[in-house]
């Protein structure tokens, strides 16, 4: 079964380092999107991208994130440097449509900031 | 306030119905989703209704829509140990999926 592929599953890093997660969505999906899931809380959109463009980040961080789908298949996000109020799962997931009527999520990037 | 909002816990016995609830704000809204995160894991989607409709059901699951109230509910018939997770109301928003905090769910044997 196709589904979206993340890494590393975990991630420890200090504060004021850099870090990046890697997203792989399911094949032919034009829309991918990033989300930070703050522990308690539900998912936040960080981006979103339509094959290669970014169709929404107004909520991206922009000073220390930064997020790119270069090809408009896998994309990478980056938070140069870390803080430690960035510890979250960052999770990201694809859909055929960009209008979420099937979003598949991967299994999330763990990251805790020390 | 929050755009989407839920009860934080719930727990039930094995073999009861569970009912998670959920209110928004946008009534624009077209889609409703619920998803369910199983600890450490992604978010796995379970259903989905349209604003056009009441009611939609899917083996244990039923979902219910109030547009009215800007009500949704999800109901799990027979809840078993399994259904043990988080469960996330998401509607679209100004085309952005926008999640509710979740409701823990807690099945005891």
């Amino acid at each position: 079964e196709a589904e979206v592929a993340q890494s590393p599953r975990y991630k420890i890093t200090e504060k004021s380092q850099a870090v990046a997660f890697w997203c792989d969505p399911i094949s032919g999906h034009a829309t991918l999107y990033w989300y930070r899931q703050i522990l308690g809380q539900g998912p936040e959109l960080l981006v979103q991208f339509q094959d290669e463009s970014v169709v929404d980040d107004s909520q991206l961080p922009k000073d220390r994130f930064s997020a790119e789908r270069l090809k408009g298949v896998d994309s990478t996000l980056k938070i140069q440097p870390a803080e430690l109020g960035d510890s979250a799962m960052y999770l990201c997931a694809s859909s055929d449509e960009g209008i979420h009527t099937e979003a598949f999520f991967g299994q999330g990037t763990r990251l805790t900031v020390v | 306030g929050e755009d989407v909002e839920q009860s934080l816990f719930l727990s039930v016995r094995e073999g009861d119905s569970s009912v998670i609830n959920c209110t928004y704000t946008d009534s624009s809204s077209t889609y409703l989703y619920w998803y369910k995160q199983e600890p450490g894991a992604g978010l796995q989607l379970l259903t989905y209704i349209f604003s056009n409709m009441d009611m939609k059901q899917d083996q244990r699951l039923t979902v219910l829509l109030n547009k009215k109230d800007k009500h949704l509910s999800l109901r799990i018939a027979d809840t078993q140990t399994g259904d043990s997770a988080i469960y996330f109301c998401a509607v679209i928003q100004g085309g952005k999926l926008i999640f509710g905090q979740g409701t823990e769910l807690s099945v005891k044997p």
